[in-house]
């Protein structure tokens, strides 16, 4: 079946260490994105992008890095430049203006 | 950015139909409205998204005003699984959703 892939589900990591967070689609979609959510929280921009070996900063990029190596693969590295990195974070893909699609995002914890 | 403003929260009886309210006055003539929906420790939801005229779906209505300030998403008739959060957002036409702006949604509680 096609969908969205984010892996682990759950991810502990300890204060300063790089920790690198999995996003796999078979959609064939070109666009891809990651998001951030704190408890109670909208959910916030990261890095999106629109075509492979293309990405752009969102609106708090800042303490993160990405790759677009292949079309199906976004990961996400959360640096230990990020302060407060314990989060959700959820990836997505879409085909232009049409419904963008979500994993079930990784919960991660720093210990 | 073009804003939208939705109640925090709301209840609905199991089995009655659901109308969400969204409001987006300074919406301009090329932005999409989308809903989408989170249910707990999941990814949002594609619910359903227009541009001026009102969409139906196999999951929702969405009934979009005149002037295009306001919308409203109705589910006909709420189950328990349609407990979850829901989002009204405004996306430019020419961009693609990286100006999809998820804010805090309306937290729909369904009551048996």
């Amino acid at each position: 079946d096609g969908g969205i892939t984010q892996s682990p589900k759950y991810l502990f990591r300890k204060e300063g260490q790089n920790v690198t967070l999995s996003c796999e689609q078979n959609l064939n979609h070109d666009a891809m994105y990651w998001y951030r959510q704190d408890p109670g929280q909208g959910l916030r921009l990261i890095y999106y992008s629109q075509i492979v070996n293309d990405f752009q900063k969102g609106d708090i990029a800042e303490g993160y890095s990405v790759s677009r190596e292949k079309k199906e693969s976004f990961p996400l590295t959360v640096t230990s430049a990020q302060k407060n990195p314990t989060a959700f974070y959820l990836c997505a893909s879409s085909i232009k203006q049409t419904e963008a699609f979500f994993g079930q995002g990784t919960r991660l914890t720093v210990v | 950015d073009a804003k939208t403003t939705q109640p925090n929260s709301m209840e609905s009886n199991e089995e009655e139909p659901v109308h969400l309210p969204c409001n987006h006055s300074t919406i301009s003539g090329t932005d999409y409205i989308h809903w989408y929906r989170q249910l707990p420790s999941q990814g949002p939801e594609y619910v359903i998204h227009g541009l001026t005229s009102n969409v139906n779906n196999r999951m929702a209505s969405l009934a979009i005003a005149e002037d295009r300030k306001s919308s409203t998403l109705i589910l006909h008739r709420a189950t328990l699984r349609d407990a979850a959060v829901y989002y009204c957002i405004l996306s430019p036409q020419d961009f693609g959703n990286e100006k999809l702006t998820f804010g805090t949604g309306t937290r729909l509680t369904i009551i048996p």
